[in-house]
């Protein structure tokens, strides 16, 4: 079945440390990915999608197929990025469709 | 461009009553995708409108159904509403062919 899974709920990290939020996925297929972010009282909007391969405010993310994982890193974390992530996966296995399915969501609080 | 416009931002129905969302999608869009998030969870695929038909549909019972118009705009319908539906009703536009889906604020409904 597919399913994307992000473990933590809550990550609580200090502005300058580094940041990586897990993402892990399952599907039969060849896999698209992305993240997407919600700041607060904002919409839900695309940061970045792994076929891009780009680097977005700073942030990356690679597919590890071995793993089935997509994590979002970012070497020094910015109050700016205290937000909700969702890593989805499009259920077309097409360039973001609109049928996507997304993970529970992690919130990155990042203090002063 | 306003970008996706839904309508109404909240909405409160009694158990077992219908209700109607409505979807504006972004100028040049022509597919309408509708998300359900419960709180604190992630978006859930409910259905997309291309072409005025249903293309794909989610894990959802038929009380959940819908519309596109000519104009690409879409409706969500919820028939018989459950205490369960009260949720934020997010809908997503995007273009044959494009790379990104945009999303709208979201109607909250509460059911009572």
């Amino acid at each position: 079945a597919q399913r994307v899974t992000q473990p933590e709920k809550l990550l609580s990290v200090f502005k300058g440390a580094p940041v990586e939020l897990k993402c892990n996925y399952s599907y039969s297929g060849s896999p698209e990915l992305f993240w997407y972010v919600q700041y607060s009282r904002q919409r839900l909007q695309l940061l970045l999608r792994h076929i891009s391969r780009e680097s977005i405010k700073g942030f990356t993310a690679d597919l590890n197929k071995g793993e089935t994982s997509f994590h979002l890193k970012k070497p020094f974390a910015q109050e700016e990025d205290s937000a909700m992530y969702y890593c989805a996966l499009d259920l077309d296995g097409s360039s973001n469709t609109g049928k996507l399915i997304f993970g529970q969501g992690t919130t990155l609080q990042v203090k002063p | 461009d306003a970008g996706v416009t839904q309508s109404p931002t909240h909405l409160i129905k009694t158990r077992g009553q219908q209700v109607t969302l409505r979807c504006s999608p972004k100028s040049g869009h022509d597919t309408v995708s509708w998300y359900q998030q419960a709180l604190g969870q992630g978006p859930q695929f409910i259905f997309q409108y291309y072409e005025e038909e249903e293309r794909q549909r989610g894990n959802f019972p038929d009380r959940f159904s819908g519309h596109q118009f000519p104009n690409y705009s879409s409706e969500l319908n919820v028939n018989a509403l459950l205490l369960g539906d009260s949720a934020l009703y997010l809908c997503a536009s995007s273009k044959t062919g494009g790379t990104e889906a945009f999303f709208g604020q979201g109607t909250r409904l509460t059911v009572v």
